[in-house]
């Protein structure tokens, strides 16, 4: 079964600063996506960025960007320039290909503050 | 272009009561997967819908049970409720087993 562990329950940044959130997975798949999403007080869960496994080019979204690396099974989220919204819980998440399950699988998640 | 709608926001019900949650797609999409979503947890794959049929599930009791309709809305019943069931629930839709959308969910409290 896969599995998705985020080992920082708490993170802290300064405004304007970069912090980055780890993510590792376990999978015997060899074709799958991962995804980390924000979750403000809203509630609503934002999809933040998308990384498919078979591409070696690491996804970048504005000041998001992720370090995907498929043979240590690890996947850390940056952000840079850091934003007072930014400030929000933040999920990682696995999920099989389409011909599976497509299922997500989500982390623990981590908690961001961003200090003025 | 509406989003994942879920009703109602919010409810309280009390043990052993039974409740049903609402959730309707985001234009285009076929396919609904519902998620249990405990304080300071992150989200957990209940089950997912396809062509009015459960397709997938994972580990919840049968306590937990769904339906789709022809419009590809859904809902999630829950029957004889515990306190752990208390939780934000949330919906998303695909098309198909692709990028699902969430809906913005729906908190229910049981007392």
């Amino acid at each position: 079964a896969q599995t998705v562990t985020q080992s920082q329950p708490e993170m802290s940044v300064q405004e304007a600063e970069t912090v980055t959130l780890s993510c590792t997975y376990d999978t015997s798949e060899s074709d799958y996506y991962l995804f980390w999403y924000k979750q403000p007080p809203s509630r609503q869960m934002i999809l933040v960025i998308r990384q498919e496994a078979y591409k070696q080019q690491n996804a970048t979204e504005n000041r998001f960007s992720v370090n995907f690396q498929k043979a240590a099974k690890s996947f850390s989220l940056k952000i840079s320039d850091s934003q007072l919204g930014d400030a929000a819980m933040y999920f990682c998440a696995y999920r099989s290909p389409p011909s599976n399950t497509g299922k997500l699988i989500f982390g623990q998640g981590t908690t961001l503050q961003v200090k003025p | 272009d509406a989003g994942v709608t879920q009703s109602p926001t919010h409810l309280i019900k009390t043990r052993g009561q039974q409740v049903t949650l609402r959730c309707s797609p985001k234009s285009g999409h076929d396919t609904v997967s519902w998620y249990q979503q405990a304080l300071g947890q992150g989200p957990q794959f209940i089950f997912q819908y396809y062509e009015e049929e459960e397709r997938q599930r994972g580990n919840f009791p049968d306590r937990f049970s769904g339906h789709q309709f022809p419009n590809y809305s859904s809902e999630l019943n829950v029957n004889a409720l515990l306190l752990g069931d208390s939780a934000l629930y949330l919906c998303a839709s695909s098309l198909y087993r692709y990028e699902q959308y969430f809906g913005p969910g729906t908190r229910l409290t049981v007392t």
